[in-house]
């Protein structure tokens, strides 16, 4: 398996702009969690999915952050209108609940509001 | 909710010798406690976690002990190598929700 895949990598974008980030998690999973990665906050929950349902979206910042996952294979975290303060790297994980509760991270997305 | 402290936040050690990150958390529910390497560029990776109804477990020179009734918990890693360098973050969550909190990490360096 390619692991969880994330794209882009890099994202470069003018304040007020929107912002789409893309993940695929692993085959199979059933969990998809959204991370987010600052010098100042270190990592935080943002929302996660259990079979493509939202389950907790509280740590999702503010309204101009929305997230969906429209299949099992796919999910996007979208920023609109982008801050600069919004400049941080993003994950995704996946997990398979019986397989205990080990999340697999995928490499990031590098974010960068000017 | 849950709230995980992890220290030091940056730590320095000679290769060979040993090195411990220490983290404590809040919520008694909570009883699934992994530890995740971060090296630079990449996204966090498990490399061991140990449940509530264990005290230590080790794989190789890696190990983790839990405290149950002071809520700490900490990794320790023997002989260390200058591969080992990275961030390390310690979590904490209540098994069936998944929801998992990190501690803020702990950047280790091992000097060669």
């Amino acid at each position: 398996d390619a692991g969880v895949i994330q794209s882009p990598r890099h994202e470069v974008t003018e304040m007020g702009q929107e912002v789409t980030l893309r993940c695929k998690p692993i085959s199979g999973h059933d969990y998809l969690f959204w991370y987010r990665q600052t010098m100042m906050r270190g990592l935080e929950l943002l929302i996660y999915f259990n079979n493509n349902v939202p389950i907790d979206d509280s740590g999702m910042p503010e309204d101009r952050f929305s997230a969906k996952m429209p299949n099992a294979s796919f999910s996007t975290l979208k920023i609109q209108p982008s801050e600069p303060r919004d400049s941080a790297v993003y994950f995704c994980a996946s997990s398979f609940i019986q397989s205990g509760n080990e999340q697999f991270f995928g490499p990031g997305t590098r974010l960068t509001v000017l | 909710g849950e709230n995980v402290e992890q220290h030091p936040s940056t730590l320095s050690v000679q290769e060979g010798d040993s090195a411990v990150i220490k983290c404590t958390y809040s919520d008694s529910a909570s009883n699934y406690f992994p530890w995740y390497k971060q090296e630079l560029g990449k996204g966090p990776q498990l490399i061991i976690d140990i449940r509530s109804n264990v005290g230590e477990k080790k794989d190789q020179r890696i190990a983790v002990t839990l405290n149950k009734t002071a809520k700490h918990f900490s990794l320790h890693i023997t002989e260390t190598q200058p591969e080992d360098s990275a961030v390390y973050f310690c979590a904490a969550s209540i098994g069936h929700n998944n929801d998992m909190r990190f501690g803020a990490g702990t950047r280790l360096t091992v000097k060669p």
